[in-house]
């Protein structure tokens, strides 16, 4: 099925350590994201990228970094996690072509202790 | 910060009746978008309505926008226990049409 898929779906990270998430999307969409979701709250855009080797900083980009190597591919690095940072992670892709909404993954949920 | 707040936060309605959800933004938009998300599930599309947009259907969804008052409201028709989610509008600005989301309405359908 055409989509967004993400890896891994849960985590379990000691204070410190480092990470990456993976997102790939199979619909040749230019416009990938990644958001936070923290308990009761909507999300948080972290970083973004318009197309291969492209990138920017959202909202919350503090402690992440992030790369688009290949156009199907947005990958989410956490270099020292941190207990702040525990929360679900979504990654998203869109097209520029036309208005459409987000197509989601289904989320990597990232515990840090 | 979130761009756009959700009333109520959460909505308690048997099943049958409508389910309205408001939503209230802060800045200008290319266009605005409802999501539903099930519990510990990720994000689904519902409906985009475009800033020059006032009205837009889509099955038992009905989207307004009132670009003047920066508010925009969902309802849903005859809700069923299925419509049990959280429901988020999200605006659409910038170079890559980046979404800001609201906090959520949690609604409830009871049988």
């Amino acid at each position: 099925n055409a989509g967004v898929t993400q890896t891994p779906k849960f985590r379990v990270l000691k204070t410190g350590q480092s990470m990456t998430l993976l997102c790939a999307q199979d619909m040749n969409h230019e416009y990938m994201y990644w958001y936070r979701q923290d308990p009761g709250m909507g999300l948080r855009l972290i970083h973004y990228s318009v197309g291969e080797g492209t990138t920017a900083k959202g909202e919350v980009p503090d402690g992440y970094n992030v790369s688009r190597l290949k156009k199907q591919n947005f990958l989410l690095g956490l270099e020292s996690a941190a207990p702040s940072q525990t929360s679900v992670y979504f990654c998203a892709s869109n097209t520029p072509r036309g208005n459409y909404g987000y197509t989601f993954g289904s989320g990597t949920r990232l515990t840090v202790v | 910060s979130q761009q756009g707040e959700e009333d109520p936060q959460a909505l308690s309605i048997q099943e049958g009746e409508n389910a309205t959800m408001n939503c209230s933004y802060k800045t200008s938009i290319n266009n605005l978008q409802w999501y539903r998300q099930n519990s510990g599930r990720g994000l689904v599309h519902l409906i985009l309505i475009r800033s020059n947009e006032r009205e837009k259907h889509s099955g038992r969804l009905r989207v307004t926008l009132d670009t003047s008052k920066k508010s925009s409201s969902l309802l849903i028709t005859a809700s069923r226990a299925a419509d049990t989610a959280s429901y988020f509008c999200a605006t659409a600005s910038g170079s890559a049409r980046q979404l800001t989301f609201g906090s959520g309405t949690q609604l409830t359908v009871l049988p």
